[in-house]
C-alpha cells in the first residue's frame, strides 16, 4: 500500500511556464517532507525540503507548499527550464515513528524550449 | 558535491552466482543506505546503517545482506542471485539527525540476474 503517491507519471511545460508536480500522503504521522530530482543513468539528487510547521519554502526557482489537511504537498517551478527536465521524487518521513520514510514513485518533467 | 560512488554500475549474472554491490562515500557521513527501484516504481529501503557495526532492515524485505565495518564502506552482498534480484539499487549517505535528512546519492547499480 503505497502511503506517498505522485498520480502524474509524466508532465509537460513550455519553458518559462510554471511546473507544479503534485505529491500526495496517507499517513498524518509524515512531518517532514522531501523533494528529489534524477536525471537518467544518475542518483538523485536533494532538491527541497519542507517541515509540517511550515506551509511554504521557498528556494530560487523552487517552492514546495504543503497542505496538512488535505495530505498534499506540490513542488513549483517557475520559470521553467529544458535544464530542469528529470524525474521528481518526493519522500515523506515521520520522526515520531520511528523514523520510517517513503518515496513516490516520480512524475518526469520534459520542459520544452 | 556529493562523493559517493557505486560498482559497478551494470552487472549481468547467472543465476546462483553471489555478487557483492559496492558503495562508498568520502564525506564521512555516519548514516547510510540501500535502496532498490524497479522502472516506474518508488525506492524502496531496504537497508541502513547508523554507523559503523549497525545495520537495520528497511521497509521492504530484502534477500540481501549488508555489512558497516568502515564508515565509508557499505557492501550489499546477495548470496544466490536469482531472477527476481533484477533490478535498480541505489546506495545514498546523509549526516543529520534524522534518517530522512538531506541524502546523497551514488549513481546505482543496475543489476540483471539470468
Amino acid at each position: 500500500d503505497q502511503q506517498v503517491k505522485q498520480n502524474s507519471p509524466s508532465l509537460s511545460v513550455q519553458e518559462g511556464r510554471i511546473s507544479i508536480l503534485n505529491c500526495d500522503y496517507t499517513n498524518s504521522m509524515f512531518d517532514y517532507f522531501l523533494w528529489y530530482k534524477k536525471y537518467p543513468a544518475e542518483g538523485p539528487t536533494f532538491l527541497i525540503s519542507i517541515s509540517s510547521i511550515k506551509d511554504k519554502n521557498e528556494d530560487g526557482r523552487f517552492t514546495v507548499f504543503l497542505n496538512k489537511s488535505a495530505k498534499h504537498l506540490s513542488l513549483h517551478i517557475v520559470p521553467s527550464q529544458p535544464g530542469d527536465s528529470a524525474v521528481y521524487f518526493c519522500a515523506a518521513s515521520s520522526t515520531r515513528a520511528g523514523n520510517q520514510f517513503y518515496f513516490g514513485t516520480g512524475t518526469s518533467l520534459t520542459v520544452i524550449p | 558535491e556529493a562523493d559517493i560512488y557505486q560498482t559497478p554500475r551494470y552487472l549481468v549474472i547467472g543465476t546462483g552466482k553471489k555478487i557483492t554491490l559496492e558503495c562508498s562515500q568520502t564525506m564521512g557521513h555516519d548514516k547510510m543506505y540501500w535502496y532498490q527501484q524497479d522502472p516506474g516504481m518508488e525506492l524502496h529501503l531496504i537497508h541502513y546503517s547508523y554507523g559503523v557495526n549497525s545495520t537495520e532492515k528497511g521497509d521492504l524485505s530484502s534477500e540481501s545482506t549488508v555489512s558497516r565495518i568502515r564508515t565509508e564502506h557499505f557492501p550489499l552482498t546477495l548470496e544466490s542471485a536469482r531472477p527476481s534480484h533484477t533490478s535498480q539499487y541505489l546506495c545514498a549517505s546523509s549526516e543529520g539527525l534524522v534518517l530522512l535528512d538531506e541524502q546523497f546519492f551514488g549513481p546505482g547499480t543496475r543489476l540483471t540476474v539470468l
